[in-house]
């Protein structure tokens, strides 16, 4: 098994472009979710799905979009990019409900510039 | 905002020396998940805690959750150079969003 697969691992951007930051697991996960990395910060939750069809928000959904429309994908779509939106950027699953062991992707690195 | 506030935000410890950090919340938990991220990594999970007045080893990690679950903390003896990186506290209020604190940053000299 691969686990949870995120891709691009780098990723440079200018103001207002857009871009999707892809993540598949290959897990049968229900639970999916975003989180994004910034220094002294630590992992802010984004948006979060609990199955197929199903998304809500977390703690700074601002500026992202996603949606699930298969188990295994959930990607993150930044509409227009900002420099506010510089940062790591994890996808996350679990089994069951959110507040399950959480399995990681290595990340998206992502600049706005 | 957070549901849980970790402390201290960094430490600097000589190897060998005992590390410990602190997870506190304003509200009860229903459990905690502690994850450990190394520097240029992805955080993994380590353990869950969701009894009252639960203790777990992992051989030099401790893990204690409180009486009124609404603390926890992590305790490492003898800590090695192994050890570097950020511990984060996790916990749900809903069931199915998990909000991780701040974290604590451990730097271990040799």
């Amino acid at each position: 098994n691969a686990g949870v697969t995120q891709t691009p691992k780098f990723q440079v951007l200018k103001t207002g472009q857009s871009m999707t930051l892809q993540c598949a697991q290959d897990m049968n996960h229900e639970y999916m979710s975003w989180y994004r990395q910034d220094p002294g910060m630590g992992l802010r939750l984004i948006h979060y799905s609990v199955g197929a069809g199903i998304t809500d928000q977390g703690e700074v959904p601002n500026g992202y979009n996603v949606s699930r429309s298969t188990t295994e994908d959930f990607p993150l779509r930044l509409l227009s990019a900002a420099p506010s939106q510089t940062s790591v950027y994890f996808c996350a699953s679990s089994q069951g409900q959110g507040n399950q062991k959480l399995f990681f992707g290595s990340g998206t690195q992502l600049s706005v510039l | 905002g957070q549901q849980v506030m970790q402390i201290p935000q960094y430490q600097h410890v000589q190897e060998g020396e005992d590390f410990t950090t602190y997870c506190n919340s304003s509200t009860t938990l229903s459990n905690i998940q502690w994850y450990k991220q190394r520097p240029g990594g992805h955080p993994v999970f380590l353990i869950q805690l969701v009894k009252s007045g639960e203790v777990k080893k992992q051989k030099r990690l401790t893990f204690q959750f409180g009486e009124a679950k609404k603390n926890s903390s992590l305790h490492i003896t003898a800590t090695q150079t192994t050890d570097v990186g950020t511990y984060f506290c996790a916990a749900s209020n809903s069931g199915y969003a998990l909000n991780f604190g701040k974290g604590t940053s451990l730097l271990v000299t040799p």
